[in-house]
């Protein structure tokens, strides 16, 4: 069975441009979860979406947003790149309902020069 | 305010060794409670988890943690460190009994293994 996937692995953007990000979550999974590992700053809560929804986000600006599609993959959109945005950005799902047990895609390393 | 703390940044133990890694936690409902274990380049895998009941909880890899309310710790354990357990381990408490993905992760602890 394949796991949480995500893509692309590594990214190089330069400051004031966009990143998407993509994810796609384990086959059944309907929840999908994103969030930011900084250096210096641990794993930080970025955003939750469950049935194409967004259903919580951290405490991030709102230039960091996101979709679901309605096969459950998601993207995450961060817009006017700022150098501290540079961080591994990990992708999980969940069953519905079971956001407490996440299985985790192995991440993109996003980096703005 | 919810806060995890991983008060080891780095430890380096010897193959064979035991190994206990702290975790300390602040969060004023029963906390649900994780360790996950991240290798270089991987994202990270459940090691175990503790909703209620039995304070002494058993997970994969033969890791086991204790949580201990009175001194708001999830320590995470293993009697014999194998070289492949050389990662980085985080202890995380889930916001809202962890049921909406939310969780506030510590630091991590970054492991180390002596042949």
């Amino acid at each position: 069975e394949a796991g949480v996937t995500q893509s692309p692995t590594h990214l190089i953007k330069t400051r004031g441009q966009q990143a998407t990000l993509r994810c796609s979550p384990i086959s059944g999974h309907t929840s999908v979860y994103w969030y930011q590992q900084a250096l210096g700053l641990g794993l930080q809560f970025l955003l939750w979406y469950d049935e194409g929804e967004e259903r919580n986000r951290g405490n991030f600006p709102p230039r960091f947003s996101g979709r679901q599609f309605p096969n459950y993959s998601s993207e995450l959109n961060v817009n006017a790149l700022e150098l501290e945005d540079s961080a591994l950005y990990l992708c999980a799902s969940s069953l519905a309902g079971e956001g407490a047990k996440l299985f985790f895609g192995s991440g993109t390393q996003l980096s703005v020069l | 305010a919810q806060s995890v703390t991983q008060p080891d940044i780095h430890i380096t133990v010897s193959e064979g060794a035991s190994l206990e890694l702290r975790c300390n936690y602040s969060y004023g409902a029963t906390p649900y409670l994780f360790w996950y274990v991240q290798s270089p380049g991987q994202g990270l895998q459940l090691l175990l988890k503790y909703f209620s009941g039995d304070t002494l909880v058993q997970g994969i890899k033969g890791f086991e943690a204790e949580f201990k309310r009175s001194q708001s710790s999830f320590n995470l354990r293993k009697p014999s460190v194998h070289w492949s357990d050389a990662a980085e381990y985080f202890c995380a408490v889930g916001v809202y009994g962890g049921s909406q993905g939310n969780l506030i992760f510590g630091k991590g602890t970054k492991l180390s293994v002596k042949p």
